[in-house]
């Protein structure tokens, strides 16, 4: 069966840092990989996809990256945090056929201070 | 706007008794599916129930079902026999091209 790994499950770092969250799965091969926020009292946002390897679409412009080095491996980056980073960051992977559901991994609580 | 619309941000429920969550969204294709999310306090996001949109016959995963009215872009879900487990938010969402458009979720309380 197919699982999502996604760490660290708390992260509290200071404005200006760096930032890297990963993301695995097991069990697919070439699956759809996304990276969405969760801003608290509101739905999920997203932030980018990848359909394959080094293939990756940022849906808003701000202070994050993604990368993709290996099929099953995305990682959400930043090189400086801002306050507004803050946020829940969730990872999800899809079949990528049509109407295929995407299946979350258990997020990332990020605290920038 | 290609949006989803859930226009209860709360609903509570006596335990063992029915309750609808609605949902309300907006496209320009005409075959899209539509899904229900739970996120219970753990936060991680659990897949309920899919419903096609080219298909009438509306969705059922056990005590869960859908009410999919297609012509007026409603996707409501229904919990019977509602247990304390049920309680979370819940989120409707629609696909699109390569994503998932999600609502601002609706926050179900059960009471014992």
């Amino acid at each position: 069966s197919q699982t999502i790994h996604q760490w660290p499950a708390t992260l509290v770092q200071p404005v200006g840092s760096p930032l890297s969250l990963e993301c695995t799965v097991e069990g697919t091969s070439n699956p759809n990989l996304y990276w969405y926020r969760q801003a608290a009292g509101r739905g999920l946002q997203l932030l980018f996809y990848s359909v394959g390897i080094g293939q990756i679409s940022s849906e808003v412009p701000q202070n994050l990256s993604a990368s993709r080095p290996q099929d099953r491996q995305f990682i959400l980056s930043s090189k400086k945090l801002l306050l507004s980073d803050s946020g829940f960051y969730l990872c999800a992977w899809s079949a990528g056929t049509t109407g295929s559901p995407l299946h979350f991994g258990n997020g990332t609580r990020l605290t920038v201070t | 706007a290609q949006t989803v619309t859930q226009s209860q941000p709360e609903m509570s429920v006596q335990e063992a008794e029915t309750v609808t969550l609605s949902c309300t969204y907006d496209t320009s294709e005409s075959d899209y599916y539509l899904f229900w999310y739970k996120q219970p306090p753990s936060r991680q996001m659990i897949l309920v129930i899919r419903q096609e949109a080219y298909k009438q016959q509306n969705a059922t995963e056990n005590r869960f079902s859908v009410n999919f009215q297609k012509a007026a872009k409603s996707f409501s879900l229904k919990i019977s026999d509602s247990q304390l487990g049920d309680a979370a938010m819940y989120f409707c969402a629609r696909t699109g091209a390569n994503n998932l458009f999600f609502g601002t979720g609706t926050r179900l309380t059960v009471i014992p």
